[in-house]
């Protein structure tokens, strides 16, 4: 089946600095990448949708400039979380998919800020 | 307001016992996914369903998407320790390509 890798799969950084998020489709190629951010106990929150080689879309109140999203080719997309501050501290989850073939999740990336 | 609403969010129950999770919103859907997601991993899919009236059996659980495709429910027969975890409702629109989900409803088994 498909698989989607998510690297890395947890990640402390200091307040300030920027921490980059990487999702790879492995036998797949994914036309359509999405990130979500999760607080514990909660639901996936959709941060932005990207499609190879072009803009990423962000979802309402969802600052593009903060959260660098690039979708280089149908296999890797990044999010980059830029002058990261504690608040940032989260449960990153990328999923991609390939035309109307379904889904499929990472496995997460917990991100620290100190 | 969330567009899919997902209730109850928290469910404690006794090794054995029934239990229905339920996912209604007033939009239509042309496919509804049910997620299963444990803490720190990532979410893995349990069952898609895509036509209004489908029901789905995986073992004790059973799926249904409703006639007009606005709601779905899940139903787990005699609950294990192992169903523990975080279930998750999540819609595709009819004209977009992403998934909504619902609040997630947090299910706790005892032995």
């Amino acid at each position: 089946g498909a698989v989607v890798s998510q690297h890395p799969s947890w990640v402390i950084c200091k307040s300030g600095t920027s921490v980059k998020i990487e999702c790879r489709s492995l036998d797949f190629q994914a036309t359509t990448m999405f990130w979500y951010r999760q607080f514990p106990k909660q639901s996936l929150m959709l941060m932005a949708t990207s499609n190879e080689g072009s803009k990423a879309t962000y979802e309402q109140g969802v600052e593009k400039d903060k959260f660098l999203i690039n979708h280089a080719s149908l296999t890797l997309s990044t999010l980059t979380v830029t002058s990261a501050h504690p608040e940032d501290s989260s449960f990153y989850i990328c999923s991609a998919s390939y035309l109307n073939y379904g889904y499929t999740f990472g496995s997460g990336t917990r991100l620290t800020v100190v | 307001t969330q567009l899919l609403e997902q209730s109850p969010q928290f469910l404690s129950i006794q090794e054995g016992e029934n239990l229905t999770v339920y996912c209604n919103s007033s939009s239509v859907f042309s496919s509804l996914q049910w997620y299963r997601q444990e803490p720190g991993e990532g979410p893995v899919l349990l069952v898609t369903v895509v036509t209004g009236g489908e029901v789905k059996k995986l073992k004790r659980l059973t799926f249904q998407f409703g006639d007009a495709r606005k709601d779905s429910s899940l139903h787990i027969t005699a609950a294990q320790p192992g169903d523990t975890g975080l279930y998750l409702c999540a819609g595709e629109r009819e004209y977009g390509n992403k998934l909504v989900f619902g609040a997630g409803t947090i299910l706790r088994v005892k032995s």
